[in-house]
């Protein structure tokens, strides 16, 4: 079974603290996805990367970082939070860009910023 | 762009009934997937069920079905016999076949079950 694991189920920060959310996977996947869920909005894709070193920013970048060194793990990092990125962060992955392939999702980690 | 549009929020179904999770697209792309995600109160996406653009049939796993029709960039979710289970959001997400592995998700639907 594909794993997708990310370090925290709930974190709490301070507005301009930096924030580091880490996603990891066990199924040697190239592809892997940041996006966070807002209530009525669905997803939305903040970054993906499709390489180790590799990133492309998605839909909603602004505000974001992120990090791939090793292929199994992916970081976004917040390098000041503020309160409007209060929200559900998801990581995900995939194997390549075939159309059938879905992706595979981790937990989540719910992100408060007071 | 893609855009994908799930316009009920909130959805009630009694136990064992069908119901159908409505979902429209907006794309220009010739070649696209189609996906539904479910999500329980626990967070995590689990998904269902795939269609091809190009697919003749309907998609169906189990109790899922998706009603694919292309001409009205429909592909409605189908899920027969409902559980108690079943609860849980809905999304609906799109990608195109030259867009890598982007999806483009609709703000989701909110199924309750009824016993």
């Amino acid at each position: 079974d594909v794993k997708v694991t990310q370090s925290s189920r709930y974190l709490v920060k301070r507005t301009g603290e930096k924030v580091f959310l880490e996603c990891v996977q066990d199924m040697d996947h190239e592809n892997m996805f940041w996006y966070r869920q807002d209530p009525g909005l669905g997803l939305r894709l903040i970054y993906f990367s499709y390489d180790v070193k590799m990133k492309e920013k998605g839909d909603i970048p602004e505000g974001y970082s992120v990090s791939r060194e090793k292929k199994e793990r992916f970081s976004l990092i917040l390098e000041s939070a503020s309160t409007n990125q209060t929200s559900m962060y998801l990581c995900a992955s995939t194997l390549s860009p075939r159309e059938t392939y879905e992706q595979y999702f981790g937990p989540g980690t719910r992100l408060t910023v007071t | 762009a893609q855009k994908i549009t799930q316009t009920q929020p909130g959805m009630f179904v009694q136990e064992k009934e069908a119901v159908t999770l409505d979902c429209t697209y907006d794309t220009s792309d010739p070649s696209y997937g189609l996906f539904w995600y479910k999500q329980p109160s626990s967070g995590e996406m689990i998904f269902l069920i795939y269609q091809g653009s190009y697919d003749q049939q309907n998609a169906t796993e189990g109790r899922y079905s998706l009603n694919f029709q292309k001409a009205r960039k429909s592909a409605n979710l189908v899920i027969s016999a409902s559980q108690l289970g079943d609860s849980a959001m809905y999304f609906c997400a799109m990608r195109p076949n030259n867009a890598g592995n982007m999806l483009t998700f609709g703000g989701g639907t909110r199924l309750m079950v009824k016993p």
